[in-house]
């Protein structure tokens, strides 16, 4: 079972780069969402979306875009790479009903220097 | 606005001590979820527990009891008889009720270590 695959799981970029973390569910969740982690600050969401063609805004949204054409897929693009953007990145997936937790990736260690 | 909050940053135990990890959140929210996750020193985010508002109950899983207090807005976490593979970061997170998984509000984590 896959469940929730992102990819790479490891990156390096030079400032200004710009690139797309790859995120795929198997499960036909209609949620999905995107959040960092930073040490002693936990996992904040950055975008998330309630099923193709909508998305909106979590609490850390700037310098990312998403989008989300299909249910399986919800990529992250960092659209001009910032040395402040260095994190680990969680996709997320979750049903609407029933047993609503949340799954996640393996997570995207991202480093910007 | 929605918060949690988790005081404890870091906790060192003994093997088979009993270890209890606080949270306590904020929300306006009449019906919300609140979670917790574990995550291993390898990184990844395992599901621990869901528990709705409307549901009080304490629950026992194992080694693990979750005590969920509406009146203080209190959902602490108690690992009995602590393991060295208990060692890990842990995250307590909410959710309002028409987002429930896909919005989570987490906490800044308790890195539980457990020495042999």
């Amino acid at each position: 079972n896959a469940g929730v695959t992102q990819t790479p799981k490891f990156q390096v970029l030079k400032t200004g780069q710009s690139m797309t973390l790859q995120c795929a569910q198997d499960m036909n969740h209609e949620y999905m969402s995107w959040y960092r982690q930073d040490p002693g600050m936990g996992l904040r969401l950055i975008h998330y979306s309630v099923g193709a063609g909508i998305t909106d805004q979590g609490e850390v949204p700037n310098g990312y875009n998403v989008s989300r054409s299909t249910t399986e897929d919800f990529p992250l693009r960092l659209l001009s790479a910032a040395p402040s953007q260095t994190s680990v990145y969680f996709c997320a997936s979750s049903a609407s009903r029933g047993n609503t937790e949340a799954f996640f990736g393996q997570g995207t260690r991202l480093t910007v220097v | 606005a929605q918060k949690v909050t988790q005081a404890q940053t870091e906790i060192s135990v003994v093997e088979k001590e009993d270890v209890t990890l606080d949270c306590v959140y904020e929300t306006r929210d009449t019906t919300y979820y609140l979670f917790w996750y574990k995550q291993p020193p390898s990184g990844e985010l395992v599901f621990l527990i869901r528990r709705n508002s409307f549901d009080e109950q304490n629950e026992i899983s194992g080694r693990y009891s979750w005590n969920f207090q509406k009146s203080t807005s209190s959902f602490n976490f108690t690992i009995t008889a602590s393991q060295v593979v208990d060692s890990a970061v842990y995250f307590c997170a909410l959710s309002g009720f028409y987002n429930q998984g896909g919005k989570l509000i987490f906490g800044q984590g308790t890195e539980l270590s457990v020495k042999p």
